[in-house]
């Protein structure tokens, strides 16, 4: 079983829709999420950071994360094609300078 | 601020040519990574740097060699390039969480 698991997709939604980008893991002692963005021929881009369990929102983004089902999620509310990209979730143990375990990264295109 | 810069953006090299790969960050980290990105692969780790002075393999070093200049630079090696090594290739800085460079375009023939 690997350590981070992530739906490739690619995933294709009607510009307005509700996202939910989802990834699960293997290992109890992760405690930090980040989700990146990825455009095409670009380099990843933080998009959100979360410590331990609950709810993080930033404008119509939103990262949960559920540790005891090992669960982690993003959601992009009114979805815009500017929302193409990979999104990539990514997750460490005690944070600081430990190496981060990535997903394999989800495709999605919103189309207008 | 630039934050982490890397060059060449794009890089054609015949198989058995060698060259570096440059990273450069300004942001005052002290871990440092190299990855390689490929089509459904994801990115995987090549090698990376806790801090100056340190380097480690990562899950794919083979064909690599790294060098941490200073505080800033983190270099990668390819001694002789092999088509395998097409890929794309991302330096990132780390506090907490990583932040990635544009990336550099190789491609071996």
């Amino acid at each position: 079983q690997k350590e981070v698991e992530q739906d490739p997709g690619p995933l294709s939604v009607p510009e307005g829709a509700i996202v939910s980008l989802n990834c699960t893991y293997s290992n109890s002692a992760f405690q930090y999420f980040m989700w990146y963005r990825q455009y095409s021929r670009k380099g990843p881009e933080l998009l959100m950071y979360t410590y331990s369990s609950g709810n993080k929102e930033d404008g119509r983004f939103t990262a949960q994360v559920d540790k005891s089902s090992k669960y982690i999620s993003l959601f992009i509310r009114d979805s815009q094609p500017s929302d193409s990209a990979t999104y990539l979730c990514a997750m460490s143990a005690w944070g600081g300078s430990e190496k981060l375990v990535f997903g394999k990264g989800t495709k999605l295109t919103v189309n207008p | 601020n630039a934050g982490v810069t890397q060059t060449p953006k794009f890089q054609v090299l015949k198989t058995g040519q060698s060259m570096t790969l440059q990273c450069a960050q300004d942001m005052n980290h002290n871990s440092m990574y190299w990855y390689r990105q490929d089509p459904g692969m994801g990115l995987r780790l090549i090698y990376y740097s806790a801090s100056e002075g340190t380097t480690d393999k990562g899950e794919v070093p083979n064909g690599y060699n790294v060098s941490r200049l200073n505080k800033r630079e983190f270099s990668l090696r390819l001694e002789s390039a092999a088509p395998s090594q097409t890929s794309v290739y991302f330096c990132a800085a780390q506090a907490h969480e990583q932040y990635f460079g544009p990336g550099t375009r190789l491609t071996v023939t």
